[in-house]
């Protein structure tokens, strides 16, 4: 049974440039979330998708934007990167709601 | 404004010497508490939920308890492959999102 599935792994990208980070969510899961992990903090909450709308978003800039489809898979779009943004993105899919979140290993993204 | 925080930071034990990790909560309608484990690259990989006060749950050489104001994780007997972060969150009133704590960062020494 596969898990949370998250690609990249590592990417590497300039200021100014835009990433796509994507996400499966583990079979039967019909909800994805996406969070932001810098170093040595805990993870912050960018946004939740469910039935492909947005269902709640965190405390994050409008250059962040996501998307899901209708196989429950779901992407990450981050606009304008800086540096400030590079961080570990992990995306976590569970069952309508934050119970029993099956978390990805994360795509690290570094900007420089 | 519902807050998590955990201690202490960072935890160096023996191997087999028992300790607990604390995790505080201010939050307005707990709907429940959970505990991941950290490995450094890695997502969190989920160890116990908890509902409500007096409840405990237990696997392996870990056991979670939880009151109304916070919770611990009890580690007895800790071996090296214990060393991790682990990082506790809490779901609360209307949300959908995991409000988390910093991590305490353990490490076992052989």
């Amino acid at each position: 049974d596969a898990g949370v599935t998250q690609s990249p792994t590592h990417l590497i990208k300039t200021r100014g440039q835009q990433v796509t980070l994507r996400c499966s969510p583990k079979s039967g899961h019909d909800t994805v979330s996406w969070y932001q992990q810098a170093l040595g903090q805990g993870p912050q909450f960018i946004f939740q998708y469910y039935e492909e709308e947005e269902r709640q978003r965190g405390n994050f800039p409008d250059r962040f934007s996501g998307h899901q489809f209708p196989n429950y898979s779901s992407e990450l779009n981050v606009n304008a990167l800086l540096l400030g943004d590079s961080a570990l993105y992990l995306c976590a899919s569970s069952l309508q709601g934050p119970e029993g979140y099956t978390f990805g290993s994360g795509t690290r993204l570094t900007v420089v | 404004e519902d807050q998590v925080t955990q201690s202490p930071e960072a935890l160096r034990l023996q191997e087999g010497e028992s300790s607990s990790l604390n995790c505080s909560y201010t939050v307005s309608g707990l709907r429940g508490l959970f505990w991941y484990r950290q490995d450094p690259g890695k997502g969190p990989e989920f160890l116990f939920t908890l509902y409500s006060a007096g409840e405990e749950k237990e696997k392996e050489r870990l056991k979670a308890t939880l009151t109304k104001k916070e919770s611990f994780l009890h580690i007895t007997a800790p071996k090296p492959e214990d060393s991790a972060t682990y990082l506790c969150a809490v779901n609360a009133g209307n949300n959908r999102k995991l409000i988390w704590g910093l991590g305490t960062s353990l490490a076992v020494n052989p």
